[in-house]
């Protein structure tokens, strides 16, 4: 069952802000914010995870609503390597069951030149 | 660290073989995770262990499918018979406990069954 609503795609100029936002509306109080991403033929990769506080590494930055119904992923400096489909996700950390780590479908970032 | 290791990176066999998928997890990292990905269902969780025991495996599609971890560096994810609707990319993931549970991917095995 899908936890996330994100947009099916999106575009971004190389080198400007890529700002990918992720809908979780029922998130629990022990729920974390994981975002991955995949590029293409390739395995997933971790990018970045918070509970309630932005934020911030080499990769990326997240920003978490007040209320953490909603989050948004960024990537500041978008270089064509960064095309891939990102994946929103929450999920409590070392948590049980299948719909503890559902992927979805994901926002596929195309960056152009 | 080489990270997670999945062989093959491409199979492709006919209806009704047995295909055999293996996993070498990163060293130290005691959660592994079975994901297959289509277009059509994108990434969906097959089952996982933890200390090598089995904790969930109701994304298992059938009893076709099987996954065993005899040891804390290899699982192996078995299809038997195969049919062509198991085509697919299969991932395998392994966690570090106590960490930030973050998963680290295989590069997948790509599965054609004709």
């Amino acid at each position: 069952d899908a936890k996330t609503t994100q947009p099916p795609s999106m575009d971004c100029a190389e080198g400007r802000a890529a700002n990918l936002p992720c809908n979780h509306s029922t998130i629990s109080g022990n729920e974390y914010v994981y975002w991955y991403r995949q590029i293409h033929s390739q395995g997933p990769q971790y990018i970045i995870h918070g509970l309630k506080n932005n934020e911030t590494n080499e990769m990326a930055s997240l920003i978490i609503t007040e209320d953490r119904k909603s989050s948004t992923l960024i990537l500041p400096h978008a270089t064509l390597r960064d095309t891939a489909v990102y994946y929103c996700i929450v999920r409590v950390p070392g948590g049980t069951g299948a719909n503890n780590l559902f992927f979805g479908t994901g926002t596929r970032l195309t960056v152009i030149p | 660290d080489a990270g997670v290791i999945q062989s093959p990176r491409h199979e492709v066999t006919e209806m009704g073989q047995e295909v055999t998928l293996r996993c070498k997890p990163i060293s130290g990292h005691n959660s592994l995770f079975w994901y297959r990905q289509t277009m059509m269902r994108g990434l969906e969780l097959l089952i996982y262990f933890n200390n090598n025991v089995p904790i969930d495996d109701s994304g298992m599609p059938e009893d076709r499918f099987s996954a065993k971890m005899p040891n804390a560096s290899f699982s192996t994810l078995k299809i038997q018979p195969s049919e062509p609707r198991d085509s697919a990319v299969y991932f395998c993931a392994s966690v570090v406990a106590g960490g930030t549970d973050t998963q680290y991917f295989g590069p997948g095995t790509r599965l054609t069954v004709l």
